[in-house]
Parts: structure tokens; sequence; C-alpha cells
């Protein structure tokens, strides 16, 4: 089946920790993002990746860094220089308009 | 600075009671309009896109319209398993390829 996996589906964090959310598609899409979710708040653009060995800051790219390596893969890393990193993640791929999600990973801070 | 609103917030429905629900949006350059569901928990779910003026599209119990600044969810004889947040979503020259959100509608409808 054709899809976009995110794992794991919950990560727990402790102070000063770096942690890697997982994100791999195999809709052969070119675009991917990430997306913070918090409670009330719509999705806030993290990262996006056009092309293989290419991504772009978004709008709350402090404390967040990304690699594209392959055209599957999007993975995110969550520093110890995020200070408020408890929230929901989501990854997305994109072709021809139209976003496609993953089911999430939620992130707390323990 | 593109935006995206929407209204109301939080809507409760009797099973079989029509209603609408809006996403405003104020952006230069519409490239497309998008409509998705979300379960607690889970990532959205792509519904439909809208790209012009006067655009409609169906699903089920599910209608989206489209102006020059605003989208409407139409759910006729909504169901409980309709509920569900409902998130719109925009594309426009500002951004490029990518997404502005607005914070949804969360809508529940009762037995």
């Amino acid at each position: 089946d054709g899809g976009i996996t995110q794992s794991p589906k919950y990560l727990f964090r402790k102070e000063g920790q770096n942690v890697t959310l997982s994100c791999e598609q195999n809709l052969n899409h070119d675009a991917m993002y990430w997306y913070r979710q918090d409670p009330g708040q719509g999705l806030r653009l993290i990262y996006y990746s056009q092309i293989v060995n290419d991504f772009q800051k978004g709008d709350i790219a402090e404390g967040y860094s990304v690699s594209r390596e392959k055209k599957e893969s999007f993975p995110l890393t969550v520093t110890s220089a995020q200070k408020n990193p408890t929230a929901f993640y989501l990854c997305a791929s994109s072709i021809s308009g139209e976003a496609f999600f993953g089911q999430g990973t939620r992130l707390t801070v323990v | 600075e593109d935006q995206v609103t929407q209204s109301p917030e939080a809507l409760r429905l009797q099973e079989g009671e029509s209603s609408s629900l809006n996403c405003s949006y104020t952006v230069s350059g519409l490239r497309g309009l998008f409509w998705y569901r979300q379960d607690p928990g889970k990532g959205p779910e792509f519904l439909f896109t809208l790209y012009s003026a006067g655009e409609e599209k169906e699903k089920e119990r599910l209608k989206a319209t489209l102006t020059k600044k605003e989208s409407f969810l139409h759910i006729t004889a909504p169901k409980p398993e309709d509920s569900a947040t409902y998130l719109c979503a925009v594309i426009s020259d500002n951004y490029g390829q990518n997404f502005v959100f607005g914070p949804g509608t969360r809508l529940s409808v009762l037995p």
C-alpha cells in the first residue's frame, strides 16, 4: 500500500536530549513537509523539501533540523535548543497540490 | 502575509441537522484551497481541492464550495461518524508549494 509512515507514534524526551522522528513515503512524491500541531492552533510549518539534498526553513524552524538524503525519507531531529518541544508532529508529502499526511508522532518532554 | 481563518471554532449538531463550516482566506494569488478531516490523534485526511471561484466538489454528505474570499464545507444530514476536526488550507503565489492552514473547526454530531 502506498502511503506515509511516521514512527514512533509516541516519543518521550528528557531535558537536554536530541530525538529524531522518522518519516518515510512510497508515493514517489518530490515535496515533503514537517508540521507541528498544538491544541487549538493550526498546523505550523517547521521545514520543507522540494527535492533530494535540498530543504528550507519554515515558520518555526528554530530548534529543529532535517535531512533529505533519499527521496523517500525526511527525518526530523528535535534538538535540545527547542525549548517547548511537546507537541504532535505531522509529516506530509505532496505532488500536484494535494498533501498527504502520516499518522503523526506525539512527543512529550519528561 | 497569507491568512486563513475558520469559523465556528466548534460546532455541535444533532444527527440529521445540516450546517456549514466557513473558511475565509486572505492570500495573494490563490493556487488552491484544500479541505481535510482530522480525527483525534491521527493525521489529516484529504477531502477536496478547489482551484477557482464557483467551483464545487461533493463526496457523500459533504459539499465544498469556493468564492473569491471564502470556502464553505456543507454537511447534509450528518451522522455521528462525521464528528472530527475539519481543516482548511491554501496554497498561494506567496508561499510556492507550501500550505497555510487554518485552525480548524471541531464538529460533534450527536445521535
